[in-house]
Parts: C-alpha cells; sequence; structure tokens
C-alpha cells in the first residue's frame, strides 16, 4: 500500500519570504500522480499543484513550486514570496496512475503553515 | 467550472438517527464520486468510491450498512449516516470527478455533530 509522509506537523514563514513543506512518499508503482493541496480555514479543499511522475519537470504555478525526486521519493513544496493568504493546512496526495489501478487519493498528516506579517 | 456543492454546510442530530448528506456536481457530470472523512486536525481519510449506477467500494474498516452510498444520477451521491452516534460526528468532504484517473473537485464539506 501507498503511504504519504509530512514530517512536519507546523511551519511558519515571513510574509514576503520563501518556505518549503517537505514531503516524501512509498510506494512500489512506477507511474502515478503526486499532488499538494491547500486547506484553507473554510476547508475547502483546493488543488495547489499536480506532478506527473513520468516528467522529469518540476512543476510551477506561479508562487507554487516543487522538487520532485523520483529515486528519493520526495516531492516538496516551495511557496516564494509567502502572502497572508497563504496561511493554511497543506496536504500531500498520491494517486496511482496506472490503468486498472485505485482511484483513490491517499493523503498525508499535512503540515500547518503560519505567515507572520 | 468544476464546482461541487454538498449539502448540508453543517448539521446536528440526536443520537440513534439518520442524516443524509448530498454531494452535486454542479457544472460537469460526475462519473465517480468519493467521500471522506476528517476528523479534527487530521487528514483526510477515504470512506468509500461511488461510481454511478453501481454499488458503492468501501475502504477496508468502514461500516457499509452504516455509511449508505448512493449515486443514482452523474450529478448527485448522497451519503446517510444511519443510527448516528457521538463517535460518527466529524467532517465529511465529497469529491467527483468526470472520468478514471481524472482530476477529483471538492465539495466544501458537512460538519456533523451528533449529541
Amino acid at each position: 500500500a501507498q503511504t504519504v509522509t509530512q514530517s512536519q506537523p507546523e511551519m511558519s514563514v515571513q510574509e514576503a519570504e520563501t518556505v518549503t513543506l517537505s514531503c516524501t512518499y512509498d510506494t512500489s508503482e512506477s507511474d502515478y500522480y503526486l499532488f499538494w493541496y491547500k486547506q484553507p480555514p473554510s476547508r475547502q479543499m483546493i488543488l495547489v499543484i499536480r506532478q506527473e511522475a513520468y516528467k522529469q519537470q518540476n512543476a510551477t504555478e506561479n508562487r507554487f513550486s516543487v522538487n520532485f525526486q523520483k529515486a528519493a521519493k520526495s516531492f516538496s513544496l516551495k511557496i516564494s514570496d509567502s502572502q497572508l493568504g497563504d496561511a493554511a493546512m497543506y496536504f500531500c496526495a498520491y494517486r496511482s496512475a496506472n490503468q486498472g489501478g485505485s482511484e483513490k487519493l491517499v493523503f498525508g498528516k499535512g503540515t500547518k503553515l503560519t505567515v507572520n506579517p | 467550472g468544476a464546482v461541487v456543492s454538498q449539502h448540508p454546510s453543517w448539521v446536528i442530530c440526536k443520537s440513534g438517527t439518520s442524516v443524509k448528506i448530498e454531494c452535486r456536481s454542479l457544472d460537469f457530470q460526475a462519473t465517480t464520486m468519493f467521500w471522506y472523512r476528517q476528523f479534527p486536525k487530521q487528514s483526510l481519510m477515504l470512506m468509500a468510491t461511488s461510481n454511478e449506477g453501481s454499488k458503492a467500494t468501501y475502504e477496508q474498516g468502514v461500516e457499509k450498512d452504516k455509511f449508505l452510498i448512493n449515486h443514482a444520477s452523474l450529478t448527485l451521491s448522497t451519503l446517510t449516516v444511519t443510527s448516528a452516534h457521538p463517535e460518527d460526528s466529524s467532517f465529511y468532504i465529497c469529491s467527483a470527478s468526470t472520468g478514471y484517473l481524472n482530476e477529483q473537485f471538492f465539495g466544501p464539506g458537512t460538519r456533523l455533530t451528533v449529541l
């Protein structure tokens, strides 16, 4: 079974600074997707960024970028120029991409990010 | 686009009663819907996966007779918590996707409190 580990229960960053959230995962599959979701106090899950395992290039979405190290099974999220609105719980998630595989998302335990003004 | 709604957003009920939560895809057809449960300060745990017109597939440890899931149309799935007890109090979130291995879009969640 696949597992996702987020080793940082809480992180804090100063506004306008950069922060990196860590995520490692374990799988025997070769084809999969990795995601970072944001859950603000409203509890609405918001997709931040997604990475296909077969792509070597790291995904980027504006101020959000990932460092995907497939061999190390590591998938960290970097938030640049942090804003107050970035404060939220961040969940790393895994999903199989194999035909016939499970569609379910496997989530890590989350990292609570605080942004200090 | 890709909006998913849930109703109600919060509900309080007495122990022993049943509660139904609706999950609707507003602007797309959802062939698959997922139901998650999230306890305070914890992660999301998948309860079950439902495909339109088929029986739901439950995760290990989830009581299918207690958490009844119906996915009768391409835009609506319902979760019924039968004979609810205080330990069922939680935040229930649904998500929907347009097809196999497509992106999941999440609803805003329903907070259930059982007294």
